[in-house]
């Protein structure tokens, strides 16, 4: 069964970099058949996709963010992160990293339980 | 992008009830129709793939279909468990986009 967890910090100052790390425990961030990737949700509100890596490197990007998104994996821990620069309030949300399966619709099919990040000096 | 609108954005209903939810896309996108089921403070959770395949675990009381541009998904015999919020996906094109939810309540 595989287990996605999130940390980072919960508050973060206008104009910061947000850094949030998602841990993989029950399966590889470096073997093919998967991208790992982020997903926020606004309050109240629906689901945004931000991005996801694959194991050879490759990212993709949601173009509204890619010029203030990076998405990196740490294989020696099994983990990946998100660094998203020049935080506003309109980026406070629940912050989600999931696993989505390579291959036809792509489904994110494991999900970490999510992060609260409140942007506010 | 393409938009992703789903109807209706809320209903009530009871258990046992049919019900059904329908996603419509800004242009086709052939079969790449995701859904998934979101409880109060929780993940969302797969429940349909590629249209009409049912994720792994997932009770056969839900159904999806469709194709190009309007694609549904079934509940036949709405469980008390069921009351959630229900979102579709797109993944025809990056960046994958979602409807803004459906939340089926207690009636």
């Amino acid at each position: 069964q595989v287990h996605l967890q999130e940390s980072g910090p919960g508050l973060v100052t206008p104009s910061q970099t947000l850094s949030l790390t998602c841990a993989v425990s029950g399966g590889s961030i470096k073997t093919g058949g998967f991208y790992w990737g982020w997903i926020r949700q606004h309050p109240g509100k629906g689901l945004e996709w931000i991005g996801y890596i694959y194991y050879n490197g490759e990212s993709f990007y949601n173009p509204s963010l890619k010029s203030r998104v990076n998405i990196s994996p740490d294989t020696s821990k099994s983990q990946f992160s998100l660094r998203l620069s020049s935080m506003t309030a309109a980026d406070t949300a629940v912050y989600f990293c999931a696993r989505a399966r390579v291959g036809h619709s792509s489904p994110f099919d494991y999900w970490g339980q999510g992060t609260l990040v409140t942007v506010s000096p | 992008d393409i938009q992703v609108t789903q109807s209706p954005s809320s209903l009530s209903a009871s258990a046992g009830d049919r019900v059904t939810i329908t996603c419509r896309t800004s242009q086709s996108i052939s079969d790449f129709l995701n859904w998934y089921l979101q409880k109060p403070g929780k993940a969302p959770q797969l429940l349909i793939y590629a249209t009409s395949s049912l994720q792994d675990g997932v009770p056969s009381r839900f159904s999806g279909s469709g194709s190009g541009t309007h694609f549904t998904l079934t509940i036949s015999g709405l469980q008390p468990e069921d009351f959630a919020t229900y979102y579709c996906q797109q993944t025809f094109t990056t960046p994958p986009t979602f409807g803004q939810g459906t939340m089926v309540e207690i009636k």
